[in-house]
C-alpha cells in the first residue's frame, strides 16, 4: 500500500466553481499534513498546512483533516483558471523533516 | 528575505560522470532537505541535513551523498551518473523544528546523457 494516495486525474472544474482535492495516508502517527501547490515548470509552493482534525480556512482554500479516517482535503471555492496547477499532499513520517508526497493531482480550471 | 538559492538551474551530463548541485537555505533556517522529482515517481525523499549532520537519509543507493556547511548551504553530489538519475533535484529549507514548513528552491534540473 503507498504511504499517500490522492484522488487520480486530471480534474477538471469550471470557473467559479469548487474544485475538491482529496488525500488518504497510511501512516497513524502522522501529526503535521500540508498541500503544495506546483505550477508547470516551477517548484512546489506551500499553500496550507494543517495539523489538527476539524476545518482550516484561508481565503478561498479550506483544508480538512481527519485523523481517525487518515483523511485530508483541500477544497477551492470560486476556482479561477490560475488555480490550475498539480496540488500535491505531504505529510511528516518515518522522522522529523522527512515529507512524504502523494503523486500529485493536476488540476484544470476552465473558463 | 531572499528565497531558497539552488544552482545551477540546469545541467547536462554523460554517464559515468559525477555531479555537484548547491542549495543556500533561507536566512536562519538550519534544515535542508533534498529531493528528486520524476514524472513516474514524484517527489522522493534524499536526505536532510540539520546544524551540518545528516538527520534522515531516503531510500537512495549511496552514489547519491550531500553535506551542509556552517553556514547551513548544502551541497548534494551524484557520482557515477546513470540515465535515470535524469530527475529535478529540489531543495528544500525550515527551521528544522518538527512538523515545521518547508520551502522549496527552484530546482536543478539534470539531464543525464
Amino acid at each position: 500500500q503507498k504511504e499517500v494516495e490522492q484522488n487520480s486525474g486530471p480534474l477538471s472544474v469550471p470557473e467559479g466553481a469548487i474544485a475538491s482535492l482529496n488525500c488518504t495516508y497510511s501512516d497513524r502517527v502522522s501529526q503535521s499534513f500540508f498541500w503544495y501547490r506546483q505550477y508547470s515548470g516551477k517548484s512546489p509552493e506551500l499553500i496550507m498546512s494543517i495539523y489538527s482534525n476539524g476545518d482550516k480556512e484561508d481565503g478561498r482554500f479550506t483544508a480538512q483533516l481527519n485523523k481517525a479516517s487518515q483523511y485530508v482535503s483541500l477544497l477551492i471555492r470560486d476556482s479561477q483558471p490560475s488555480d490550475s496547477a498539480t496540488y500535491l499532499c505531504a505529510f511528516t513520517g518515518g522522522g522529523a523533516q522527512k515529507l512524504v508526497f502523494g503523486q500529485g493531482t493536476r488540476l484544470t480550471i476552465n473558463p | 528575505k531572499a528565497g531558497v538559492t539552488q544552482t545551477p538551474r540546469y545541467l547536462i551530463k554523460t554517464r559515468g560522470q559525477q555531479v555537484t548541485l548547491s542549495c543556500s537555505p533561507i536566512s536562519g533556517h538550519r534544515s535542508v532537505s533534498w529531493y528528486q522529482q520524476t514524472p513516474g515517481q514524484g517527489l522522493q525523499f534524499l536526505f536532510e541535513y540539520f546544524s551540518e549532520t545528516q538527520r534522515n537519509k531516503g531510500n537512495f543507493p549511496g552514489r547519491f551523498s550531500g553535506r551542509q556547511f556552517s553556514n547551513s548551504r548544502s551541497e548534494m553530489n551524484v557520482s557515477t551518473l546513470e540515465l535515470g538519475d535524469s530527475a529535478l533535484y529540489l531543495c528544500a529549507s525550515s527551521t528544522g523544528t518538527d512538523g515545521e514548513k518547508l520551502f522549496f528552491g527552484s530546482g536543478t534540473q539534470l539531464s543525464v546523457l
